[in-house]
């Protein structure tokens, strides 16, 4: 149940793109985008909903194919403050949320 | 304002003592979470508080007691803890308590150490 993402780990120098995935293999109801710095709690980035609505920052673009139940997150132009572990959290029945298991993003100067 | 605290930062007692975990929010969520979060492993989802009433309990088990006084706060109270239990204990809120739909806001975490 637990979703899955993809890479496990990157590595970019600043000014390069990102791009980190997420699947699930149920029916999902919404995706959310988290940030956890070392040591610090996770950061909403945004939630991604069926039927198209989108909820979070301007800088941060995500995509969700309801039908593939899959989210893709993209990180352009990183800065060093993008380093983290980035989660997704899939809504499933019973207004839960579930996170993968993580995708750590180094932004190297 | 717009933050979950927590107390305190840091928790270590033994696996015969008894200590309580405090989470506030003052943005008038009507629903709290608890987490329990290992070293590089997401965070998982223990309690569900929705309009100061426990609406998830995952199966956690009874060592770990939830309480909800009202609307803005939120206690963990721990009881013969075992070391397996040493974890990151995370506190969240959020505006409604549909947690797959509405963003949740994380506290800083309470580092706890089950000796």
């Amino acid at each position: 149940q637990q979703p899955v993402q993809s890479p496990q780990a990157v590595i970019l120098r600043e000014g390069e793109d990102a791009v980190i995935n997420c699947s699930s293999s149920k029916a999902l109801y919404s995706v959310h985008w988290y940030r956890q710095k070392h040591g610090e709690a996770p950061v909403f980035l945004m939630i991604l909903l069926k039927g198209g609505e989108q909820k979070g920052h301007e800088k941060i673009s995500a995509s969700f194919n309801e039908k593939k139940q899959q989210s893709s997150l993209y990180l352009t132009a990183s800065q060093l403050s993008y380093s983290g572990t980035y989660f997704c959290g899939t809504g499933v029945t019973g207004g839960k949320l579930i996170f993968g298991q993580g995708t750590e993003l180094s932004v190297k100067p | 304002d717009t933050e979950v605290t927590q107390t305190p930062k840091h928790l270590v007692m033994g696996m015969t003592n008894k200590k309580s975990l405090k989470c506030e929010q003052h943005m008038g969520h009507r629903a709290m979470y608890w987490y329990k979060q290992k070293a590089k492993k997401p965070p998982e989802l223990m309690f569900v508080y929705s309009y100061e009433k426990l609406s998830i309990n995952e199966s956690v088990p009874s060592r770990f007691s939830p309480e909800c006084p009202n609307s803005s706060l939120l206690n963990l109270h721990l009881h013969a803890l075992q070391p397996e239990d040493s974890a990151l204990y995370l506190c969240a809120s959020s505006p409604a308590p549909q947690p797959s739909y509405n963003e949740q806001f994380f506290g800083p975490g309470t580092r706890l150490t089950v000796l």
